[in-house]
């Protein structure tokens, strides 16, 4: 009964390091995003991606990069982290199509850029 | 550009009675709207929704209206109780693009 899981659950970095955030579902979902959250602004979709091979950008996605190697996973890459990212990330799946709405999310991972 | 508005960002209601969130939007192309609500240091999780074709939703405590020509969805809870106390958060829903609003903190006092 596992869900979505993201780890790590909190990060401190460095201006300029580079990270992976790890997100995984067990529910064969077809579609998989990332979400920032930060104070006064609710949720903003960074990427997204409908299935195995196949990523497309959000509001928000300048500074990540993401894949989707098999359909439980999809990683979020900072590649030079900046103070402007720090934030609480979430990961989310739901099914495909127009039975898929409900979106699921996982625990979030708290990252602070120093 | 905040396409999914929660104006009020906090709101207390005594126990017992009706907590009204308010939720406004500007895009006439979301045919799909959510209510999400979160504890700290959890993810939000699925509350109730409503599609575009309805007006009205209900579960149990909780009622979702949905007003297309203003552009504005509400959620009700009657009535409410203190485990209620968390962040709401509305949600539409265009193709594969969820927007969202900032939130409202529900405090449900005893």
């Amino acid at each position: 009964n596992a869900g979505v899981t993201q780890t790590p659950k909190f990060q401190v970095l460095k201006t300029g390091q580079s990270m992976t955030l790890q997100c995984a579902q067990d529910m064969n979902h077809e579609y998989m995003s990332w979400y920032r959250q930060d104070p006064g602004m609710g949720l903003r979709l960074i990427h997204y991606s409908v299935g195995a091979g196949i990523t497309d950008q959000g509001e928000v996605p300048n500074g990540y990069n993401v894949s989707r190697s098999t359909t439980e996973d999809f990683p979020l890459r900072l590649l030079s982290a900046a103070p402007s990212q720090t934030s609480v990330y979430f990961c989310a799946s739901r099914r495909s199509g127009t039975g898929g709405n409900i979106q699921y999310f996982g625990a979030g991972t708290r990252l602070s850029v120093l | 550009d905040q396409q999914v508005k929660q104006n009020s960002p906090s709101l207390s209601v005594q126990e017992g009675r009706i907590s009204i969130l308010n939720c406004d939007y500007t895009n006439s192309m979301f045919d799909y709207f959510l209510w999400y609500k979160k504890y700290p240091a959890e993810g939000p999780t699925f509350l109730i929704s409503i599609s575009s074709i309805k007006d009205k939703n209900e579960d149990g405590r909780f009622t979702v209206f949905l007003n297309k020509s203003a552009k504005h969805l509400s959620l009700h809870i009657v009535p409410s109780q203190p485990g209620d106390s968390a962040v709401y958060f509305c949600a539409a829903r265009a193709n594969n693009d969820m927007r969202f609003g900032a939130g409202t903190r529900l405090t449900v006092k005893p």
